[in-house]
C-alpha cells in the first residue's frame, strides 16, 4: 500500500549541530514532497518542498534531499537552534491529497 | 499566524453526541482541507472542498461530513461520537494551483 513514513520517532541533537531527519516513501509515482514543522499546540507549518525532478533544494538553514532510487527523503537543518524543537513531518502530494508520515520529534540539547 | 482560523479551540463532549467544527480559510484561498491528528495515526487527510464543492475524499468516516459555504468557510460535522474520535482536527487552505497548504491552529476534541 501507499505510505510515507519516518525512520525514527525521536531525534536529539546538540544545539548548534546539524540535524538530519529522514523519511521513506513507498510510492515511486509520487512527484512532490513537502516537509512540515509542527510546534507544540500549533498547526503544521510549511518548511520546504521538492519535486521529483530535483535531487536537492535549499532554503534558509534547511536543505531537502531526494533519492528516488531508494525512495528516501531527508531534511537537514543547519546549526540547530532551540526554536527548531518540534515534530517534523514529511508528506507526499498525490493530486489534491497530502499524505503525511507519522512525524519525528526533534529535541534540542543545550 | 497562518491566516486560517478555527473554532472552537477546545471541545469536550460525550459519546453519541454531534459536534460542528468551523474553519475560515485565508483570504483569497478557495480550497479547504480537513485533517484528523491522533497520537497513533499522525495526520490523516479527511476531505477537501474547493469553492463550495467536494474535491477529494480521504479517510473520512460516514459519521463525519463537511461542507463549504458561499463565503468559503467550512464546517466539519462529527456525529455519533465515539471515544476514538478524540483527536486534533485541523483545517488548511491554499490558493488555486498551489500545493503549499496553510494550517489553522486546530480544534482539540475530547469525547468522554
Amino acid at each position: 500500500g501507499e505510505s510515507v513514513g519516518l525512520h525514527l520517532p525521536t531525534l536529539s541533537v546538540q544545539e548548534g549541530d546539524n540535524s538530519i531527519i529522514n523519511c521513506a516513501y513507498s510510492n515511486s509515482a509520487s512527484d512532490y514532497f513537502i516537509w512540515y514543522k509542527q510546534e507544540s499546540g500549533k498547526g503544521p507549518q510549511f518548511i520546504i518542498d521538492i519535486r521529483s525532478n530535483m535531487d536537492k533544494r535549499q532554503g534558509q538553514r534547511v536543505t531537502v534531499l531526494l533519492n528516488k532510487t531508494v525512495k528516501h527523503l531527508s531534511l537537514q537543518i543547519a546549526a540547530t537552534q532551540p526554536g527548531d524543537s518540534a515534530v517534523y513531518f514529511c508528506a507526499e502530494n498525490k493530486g489534491d491529497k497530502i499524505i503525511f508520515g507519522k512525524g519525528t520529534r526533534l529535541h534540542i540539547l543545550p | 499566524d497562518s491566516g486560517v482560523t478555527q473554532t472552537p479551540k477546545h471541545l469536550i463532549t460525550a459519546t453519541g453526541q454531534r459536534v460542528t467544527l468551523r474553519c475560515s480559510p485565508r483570504s483569497g484561498d478557495l480550497s479547504v482541507y480537513w485533517y484528523q491528528q491522533s497520537l497513533d495515526q499522525g495526520l490523516q487527510f479527511l476531505i477537501q472542498y474547493y469553492n463550495g464543492e467536494e474535491r477529494a475524499k480521504g479517510n473520512i468516516l460516514e459519521r463525519f461530513s463537511a461542507q463549504q459555504f458561499p463565503d468559503l468557510h467550512s464546517e466539519l460535522n462529527l456525529s455519533s461520537l465515539e471515544l476514538g474520535d478524540s483527536a486534533l482536527y485541523f483545517c488548511a487552505s491554499n490558493r488555486q494551483g498551489a500545493y503549499e497548504q496553510y494550517f489553522g491552529p486546530g480544534t482539540r476534541l475530547t469525547v468522554t
